[in-house]
């Protein structure tokens, strides 16, 4: 695709309920990465993924935050038994190869998610 | 803790005039990038400078990196009100992620 997409733009969901975040990253990208912004505030690092590579999931604040990425493409990234302090826009990135040789990411638009 | 940390936190200024966005980090780095987010949503690269790199310009951008200092700044030149937004540096401290900072909110006021 021309961008990076993910979905649901926008979820409202109840506390303690499971959630699951999609990104689509640009096509041919090998590097995945999901980032958290709470309102306001810079983003917070969550998981990386590259190629076929054991994904850096250093940034999962707890083992409720889970993700995937199938076949090399899609990632979903899921909460488990949401609690209110998990609202907040869900950023997924890619790039063509690892930052480390002077690539930038690219992002999505986000997925707003809300704890109620 | 952030590795970039970027000052001011908020600015304000009127059309015309001159934006200073500063950012510092804590640990070597191979890259610094400058991203912009509008009202919250995804961020658009605006400029790469390796630690190499003293300066670079793209557009009205200028990006200084002072890596004695570890510190870097984004000078928008006549500014527009279109440039309101937030500004984000982001370093890759750890080669294969990106650690941004808590960003700049510009306002440019017309």
């Amino acid at each position: 695709g021309a961008g990076v997409s993910q979905s649901p733009s926008n979820k409202v969901t109840e506390k303690g309920k499971d959630v699951e975040l999609r990104c689509d990253p640009i096509s041919g990208h090998t590097a995945l990465y999901w980032y958290r912004q709470s309102l306001g505030q810079g983003l917070e690092f969550l998981i990386y993924f590259q190629g076929n590579s054991a994904p850096d999931k250093s940034g999962l604040p707890s083992d409720r935050f889970s993700a995937e990425r199938t076949g090399g493409s899609v990632s979903t990234l899921t909460i488990q038994r949401t609690q209110q302090e998990d609202s907040a826009v869900y950023l997924c990135a890619s790039s063509p190869r690892s930052i480390g040789t002077g690539n930038t990411i690219y992002f999505g638009e986000g997925s707003w998610l809300t704890v109620v | 803790s952030q590795q970039g940390e970027e000052d001011p936190q908020a600015l304000s200024i009127q059309e015309g005039e001159n934006a200073t966005m500063n950012c510092s980090y804590k640990t070597s780095i191979n890259n610094l990038q400058w991203y912009r987010q509008n009202s919250g949503r995804g961020l658009v690269h605006l400029i790469l400078i390796r630690s190499n790199e003293r300066e670079k310009h793209s557009g009205r951008l200028r990006v200084t990196l002072d890596t004695s200092k570890k510190s870097s700044s984004l000078l928008i030149t006549a500014s527009r009100a279109a440039d309101t937004a937030s500004y984000f540096c982001a370093t890759d401290r750890e080669a294969q992620k990106l650690v941004f900072g808590q960003g700049t909110r510009l306002t440019i006021n017309p």
